[in-house]
């Protein structure tokens, strides 16, 4: 079975503009979850959605939007990129079924750049 | 507002030796507990996931405890190898936050 695909690998913008990643989860999981990982630093929590509606919300600016489409898969949308936003952004899928046994799987995630 | 805190933040150790790396939390209300290691510019791996109700699990070399009374969760690594230099995080999940921490990083030399 593929485990969690994100796309894509990397990507370079410039300050301004907007950025779309993309994700798909471990097939049958429902539950995706969008992570910002600045270098050197511990992945910090953006979005988390399951069953298309948002579940969870971390302290990003509305800068950062996401949906959940009817196949699970996940787009991270930035607009109005800045420096900061250089880092890489990981996506994770889980079963979805809340609670405490809901292990999140992790895929490879997208190196932005912004310059 | 959950904080995450890892100690050491780096650890550099022989072959052979026992670790034991430490996970803090300041609120104790979590559903799990889950330690993941990250090798470089990589995409995280799940180690172990504790829930709330469970006291410890085990996967090979690999122990993780969780006391929450004490807001404090231990990955216990027995017999180290060079393939076990990662660094290694722990997550903790709230009604709506999944917050990790800062991490350690290991480095085992032969």
């Amino acid at each position: 079975d593929a485990g969690v695909t994100q796309s894509p690998t990397h990507l370079i913008k410039t300050r301004g503009q907007q950025v779309t990643l993309r994700c798909s989860p471990i097939s049958g999981h429902k539950s995706v979850s969008w992570y910002q990982q600045v270098l050197g630093q511990g992945p910090q929590f953006i979005f988390q959605y399951y069953e298309k509606e948002e579940r969870g919300r971390g302290n990003f600016p509305d800068r950062f939007s996401a949906r959940q489409f009817p196949n699970y898969s996940s787009e991270l949308n930035v607009n109005a990129l800045l420096l900061g936003d250089s880092a890489l952004y990981l996506c994770a899928s889980s079963l979805g079924t809340s609670g405490p046994s809901d292990t999140q799987y992790f895929g490879p995630g997208t190196r932005l750049t912004v310059l | 507002k959950q904080e995450v805190t890892q100690i050491p933040a780096a650890l550099s150790v022989p072959e052979g030796e026992n670790l034991v790396l430490n996970c803090s939390f300041t609120d104790s209300a979590i559903y799990n507990l889950q330690w993941f290691r990250q090798d470089p510019g990589k995409g995280l791996t799940s180690l172990l996931l504790i829930q709330s109700s469970q006291r410890e699990q085990t996967s090979g070399r690999l122990n993780a405890s969780l006391d929450k009374s004490s807001g404090r969760s231990t990955l216990y690594i027995a017999a180290s190898q060079p393939g076990d230099s990662a660094t290694y995080l722990c997550k903790s999940e709230n009604t709506d936050k999944l917050i990790f921490g800062t991490g350690t990083r290991l480095q085992v030399f032969p």
